[in-house]
């Protein structure tokens, strides 16, 4: 069974349109990450989650919202998008112990298209 | 602050080959971790190896070699006799006992490996 799953792998959204990413880790860990592969860019982390409350917000705009409702589950909520959202955003977790960066394992992606 | 370079965009080698991916980072951190993920046109990213700040033993694993040089700031990454299926960006990452689980990544290498 894969570690981290994510749905969909694809999404194309109009900028009015409201959606949702879901991340789902299998691993027993507990920290969650949004990161944003855009072109040519490094990854960006969006926001990290320990223990379900919220650790870190990299300065995302408002549009995108994050819900963690549980270790095991990350929520990805969008809004009126812009076409430079248009990115491959990925999930991630690990085992969150204090004082050592551990390992993040990664799900395959959302490809999302704003048109 | 943390930087990770990989001056190395794109390359192309001929299948078994030996290639080289290099990596510089930089840190003030005397704690920090180093990583490697690779990233197939599936688009997930496949943890390689994790190693930390004090150890410095160069590591093996299969085709794949790694070089730990704290004096020149590089953590290199070898495939040797490469395969088609290797194919992919690679991403090399740090992060810091100061910095929480955050993650700087690289801006990747395409590897590209043809019959």
């Amino acid at each position: 069974e894969t570690g981290v799953t994510q749905t969909p792998r694809h999404l194309v959204m109009g900028m009015t349109n409201k959606k949702s990413l879901k991340c789902e880790q299998h691993l027993g860990h507990n920290a969650m990450y949004w990161y944003k592969q855009s072109a040519k860019k490094p990854l960006e982390l969006m926001f990290v989650y320990s223990l379900e409350e919220r650790v870190e917000n990299n300065s995302v705009p408002s549009r995108f919202s994050p819900e963690c409702p549980n270790s095991s589950h990350l929520f990805l909520h969008l809004h009126t998008l812009q076409p430079e959202d248009s990115a491959l955003y990925l999930c991630a977790s690990s085992q969150d112990r204090e004082g050592t960066p551990n390992t993040q394992y990664f799900g395959p992606g959302t490809r999302l298209t704003v048109l | 602050a943390q930087k990770v370079t990989q001056a190395q965009t794109e390359i192309s080698v001929v299948e078994k080959e030996d290639v080289t991916l290099d990596c510089v980072y930089e840190t003030r951190d005397t704690t920090y971790y180093l990583f490697w993920y690779k990233q197939p046109p599936s688009g997930e990213l496949v943890f390689l190896i994790r190693r930390n700040s004090f150890d410095e033993q160069n590591e093996i694993s299969g085709r794949y070699s790694w070089n730990f040089q704290k004096s020149t700031s590089s953590f290199n990454f070898t495939i040797t006799a490469s395969q088609v299926v290797d194919s992919a960006v690679y991403f090399c990452a740090l992060s810091t006992s100061g910095g929480g689980n955050k993650l700087t990544f690289g801006t990747g290498t395409q590897l590209k490996v043809e019959l």
